[in-house]
């Protein structure tokens, strides 16, 4: 069935260096990709998304690339600040012949950025 | 805040025990979602609604029951033949299904003993 593999499950990094954590999809039919920041005890909310049109964007230090052909998306994050510490998450919209309508998400990826 | 609201925050139970979990948006979204939140699970969808007196069981659907009478409330029930229920309730909503951006509540901690 459709599936969302996500990794790191955790990642720590050093104030101001660089974050990646990657996603890999199973559905070809999917052509929506957001990402998601909860942090402790709150609801996640959209960080930035992209669609299957597209292969990269940014927003600020916050960037999405996609690789279709390879089925997997990432997110970068750029001079990290401790308030970036939180869990992501990754989600592909599922299609197919019966277009669900379904985001399938990945398992999270819990960011702790060290001061 | 954000539109959508769930009640309670947190929510006690007896084994045993049907409970309601509370969402109600005001976004005007046609779809609206209902997560389960685990440790290192991610997100597992639970039912989704795609239009009022409309909905269709996500991946983890038993035990579980659902309603869409007004496009602003779907309210979920934890019924007693859910082995596990213990865990984190996130309600959703979304202008579509499928490709929008997904709204969500603050959730609902259930805790059954």
């Amino acid at each position: 069935g459709e599936n969302v593999e996500q990794h790191p499950s955790t990642l720590s990094v050093q104030e101001g260096d660089s974050a990646v954590i990657k996603c890999t999809y199973s559905d070809s039919a999917s052509n929506y990709f957001p990402w998601y920041k909860q942090e402790l005890g709150k609801r996640p909310q959209l960080i930035i998304d992209i669609r299957s049109n597209v292969g990269e964007k940014k927003d600020q230090r916050i960037a999405v690339t996609l690789n279709k052909t390879a089925k997997h998306f990432s997110l970068h994050i750029t001079e990290t600040q401790p308030e970036d510490s939180a869990v992501y998450f990754c989600a592909a919209s599922s299609g197919g012949s019966s277009n669900t309508g379904k985001l399938i998400f990945g398992q999270g990826t819990t960011l702790q950025v060290k001061p | 805040d954000g539109g959508i609201t769930q009640s309670p925050k947190y929510l006690f139970r007896k084994e045993g025990q049907n409970v309601t979990l509370s969402c109600e948006q005001n976004l005007n979204h046609d779809a609206m979602y209902w997560y389960r939140q685990d440790p290192g699970q991610g997100l597992r969808l639970i039912y989704y609604s795609q239009i009022v007196n409309d909905f269709q069981k996500g991946d983890i659907a038993e035990g579980y029951s659902v309603s869409r009478e007004k496009k602003e409330s779907f309210p979920l029930t934890v019924t007693s033949a859910q082995k596990n229920p213990t865990a984190f309730y996130l309600c959703a909503s979304s202008y579509a299904t499928g490709d929008t951006p997904l709204h969500f509540g603050n959730g609902t901690r259930l805790t059954v003993t």
